[in-house]
């Protein structure tokens, strides 16, 4: 089992609509948790991090950690087509190495 | 400032072949970090380097050899390549190599093809 899970998507919604972006993770002894946006053919960038538990709200975007279901989420309010891109939720680790899920691509049509 | 720059942007080798991947940062992070990104797959760590004169292996790491030859630049060789070593590769720096939260800065990516 990878240590954090994610579907892969495509997940395609109409301008406006809330997204809500989900991970799994199966070990416990991690305190943060990072959400990455990523650009067709670009690096990724850090969108926002969470502690272990509870919301963290930047905008139009939520980052939620469930500590007890081992859940983490990404919300997006009035989605934009920039928003458009794939979102890699991560785990924080010793020596700050990270360990990423396989991403989901977001499409948002207008 | 530039960033996390990565040399170069494309890249086809035959089997056997090697190359060495350039990367270099100039914001004076101290970590610096080599992943492979394959669809399917997410993000993998290949090596890392939390400081300047140490280097560990990450996840994936056969196959690879990393130096960092000072505080800005982290380079990856691959001494023969593999088919199986065909992915985009990322290079990303952190400020710190201990604690968290520590956001990594990503470059732009290296598009290796082996043929």
């Amino acid at each position: 089992q990878k240590e954090v899970e994610q579907d892969p998507g495509p997940l395609s919604v109409p301008e406006g609509a809330i997204v809500s972006l989900n991970c799994t993770y199966s070990n416990s002894a991690f305190q943060y948790f990072m959400w990455y946006r990523q650009y067709s053919r670009k690096g990724p960038e850090l969108l926002m991090y969470t502690y272990s538990s509870g919301n963290k709200e930047d905008g139009r975007f939520t980052a939620q950690v469930d500590k007890s279901s081992k859940y983490i989420s990404l919300f997006i309010r009035d989605s934009q087509p920039s928003d458009s891109a794939t979102y890699l939720c991560a785990k924080a680790g010793t020596a700050s190495k990270l360990t990423f899920g396989t991403g989901t691509r977001l499409q948002v049509t207008l | 400032n530039a960033g996390v720059t990565q040399t170069p942007k494309f890249q086809v080798l035959k089997t056997g072949q090697s190359m060495t991947l350039q990367c270099a940062q100039d914001m004076n992070h101290n970590s610096m970090y080599w992943y492979r990104q394959d669809p399917g797959m997410g993000l993998r760590l290949i090596y890392y380097s939390a400081s300047e004169g140490t280097t560990d292996k990450g996840e994936v790491p056969n196959g690879y050899n990393v130096s960092r030859l000072n505080k800005r630049e982290f380079s990856l060789r691959l001494e023969s390549a593999a088919p199986s070593q065909t992915s985009v590769y990322f290079c990303a720096s952190s400020v710190r190599g201990q604690g968290n939260p520590n956001e990594q800065f990503f470059g732009p990516g290296t598009r290796l093809t082996v043929l």
